[in-house]
């Protein structure tokens, strides 16, 4: 079981968003500010789309975007398009130099 | 261009030793955390281990600390990833991951472990 819950499927038509959560406690995603996303495509490695909450690495898309409300942080989709189907985890800092990840939310694009 | 290239991965017994390597390039790597991070065939990612840019500090899951030892060569660009006492729940590909930006890494290409008999 994972520490960090999301649900384990989205889904959403192109050209709409989608929000995906990422609860956790306030010892890991209610504590620090270093919960990042990453993007899975079938048989490849991940992708980091999102650090420091909302921070986008060069090169991804303003489509990405992040944010955090208490234990829960989310990452949202915009203008929804087909390459954008996959994976997606969410990660934190749990303290004492540990990293938590998330189960994993299948992004389905209709 | 970041690029984190793992090898050493194969078959092994249940009981029995792997040692992985990651050679890394594309940017400075004496100057940033290091992680290890595996995932179960058809499951999601579990964290690993992290160790600190000079080496000196090391942190572990839960479900390989005693048994896992990371380390790495500065000199040579390369991080370690040392595994004794392995389970068949240890089967998984093992990806090596830099963290240039904070809490957030890239990732190799990962290498696949195969514990079984």
């Amino acid at each position: 079981q994972s520490a960090l819950t999301q649900p384990p499927s989205a889904s959403g038509s192109p050209g709409q968003s989608v929000t995906i959560s990422c609860s956790g406690t306030s010892s890991d995603v209610g504590g620090y500010n270093y919960v990042s996303w990453y993007q899975q495509h079938p048989g490849k490695a991940p992708k980091l789309i999102i650090y420091e909450v909302s921070k986008r690495p060069s090169g991804v898309p303003d489509r990405f975007s992040g944010s955090k409300s208490g234990n829960t942080a989310s990452l949202t989709v915009s203008g929804l398009q087909a390459e954008d189907e996959g994976d997606y985890y969410c990660s934190s800092y749990a303290g004492s130099n540990k990293f938590e990840f998330g189960g994993g939310t299948k992004l389905t694009v209709l | 261009e970041v690029q984190l290239v793992e090898s050493g991965g194969g078959l092994v017994q249940p009981g029995g030793s792997l040692r992985l390597s990651c050679a890394a390039s594309g940017f400075t790597f004496s100057s940033h955390w290091m992680h290890w991070v595996r995932q179960s065939p058809g499951k999601g990612l579990e964290w690993v281990s992290r160790i600190y840019p000079d080496g000196t500090t090391t942190s572990y899951a839960d479900s390989v600390k005693g048994r896992f030892t990371t380390s790495r060569d500065n000199a040579k660009n390369t991080l370690y990833l040392q595994m004794n006492s392995l389970r068949v729940e240890d089967t998984a590909v093992y990806y090596c991951a830099g963290e240039r930006n904070p809490g957030g890494v890239d990732w190799g290409q990962g290498t696949l472990v195969n514990v079984a008999s």
